[in-house]
């Protein structure tokens, strides 16, 4: 069974550059569409992008301008970097797998707080 | 962009009573590529339907989906304690995007 987990930095300043990146393991990273969710504390869920196994990405269009996503297969890793943060990127950001058939498999999800 | 509107915003309801949860979308979903979320408190939400009304692995049957074009409904027969959750609808055929959710609260 795939299991994915988020790491990075859980505070950062206002106007620097998140980055997350998300390990999968018991799976290849081969074919899906691997996933970024956020979601608010207390509020609903935000979809943030993906990045297919091929490279292809297909991002939020109120994001499209602060985000890049990429994959690393030798890695097993893909990663998300939003740019020019402000309070309003506070979240708990989660990966995922996802494809047609729903998005299937989430990391636990890592809170990220946006605070000088 | 499709706008998921979900319904109602709260239900109160007793172990073993019948969940009702609506998912109207702005515009017809295509292919009914509509998915159903459990998402309990401090945990990554699970995914419970897919395609409207496709049971994803594990998931057991008292849990069924229904629906087309864009109208889109959860059932939940016989609730159990742990089923007291949040839901919700995401449509994956133009983007996606998520409905605003249905909390399940006991009552």
């Amino acid at each position: 069974q795939v299991q994915l987990q988020e790491s990075g930095p859980g505070l950062i300043k206002p106007s620097e550059t998140l980055s997350l990146t998300c390990n999968v393991s018991g799976g290849s990273i081969n074919n899906y569409h691997w996933t970024w969710i956020r979601q608010p504390p207390g509020k609903g869920l935000e979809y943030i992008g993906y990045i297919f196994y091929s490279g292809s990405t297909n991002y939020n269009p109120s994001l499209q301008s602060r985000l890049t996503m990429s994959l690393d297969t030798s890695k097993n890793q893909f990663s998300l970097k939003l740019t020019s943060v402000t309070a309003a990127d506070t979240a708990v950001y989660y990966c995922a797998r996802g494809y047609i058939s729903g998005i299937d498999s989430w990391g636990q999800g890592m809170l990220v707080t946006v605070s000088s | 962009e499709i706008v998921l509107t979900q319904s109602p915003g709260t239900l109160s309801l007793s172990p073993g009573e019948r969940a009702t949860l609506s998912c109207r979308a702005s515009q017809s979903v295509a292919k009914n590529y509509l998915a159903w979320y459990q998402q309990r408190p401090g945990q990554a939400p699970r995914l419970l339907i897919y395609g409207a009304s496709s049971r994803a692995t594990g998931i057991p049957d008292r849990f069924s989906g229904s629906g087309s074009g864009a109208d889109f409904t959860l059932t939940i027969n016989r609730l159990e304690p742990e089923d007291f959750a949040v839901y919700y609808c995401q449509q994956y055929a133009a983007w996606s995007t998520f409905g605003g959710g249905t909390k399940v609260e006991i009552k």
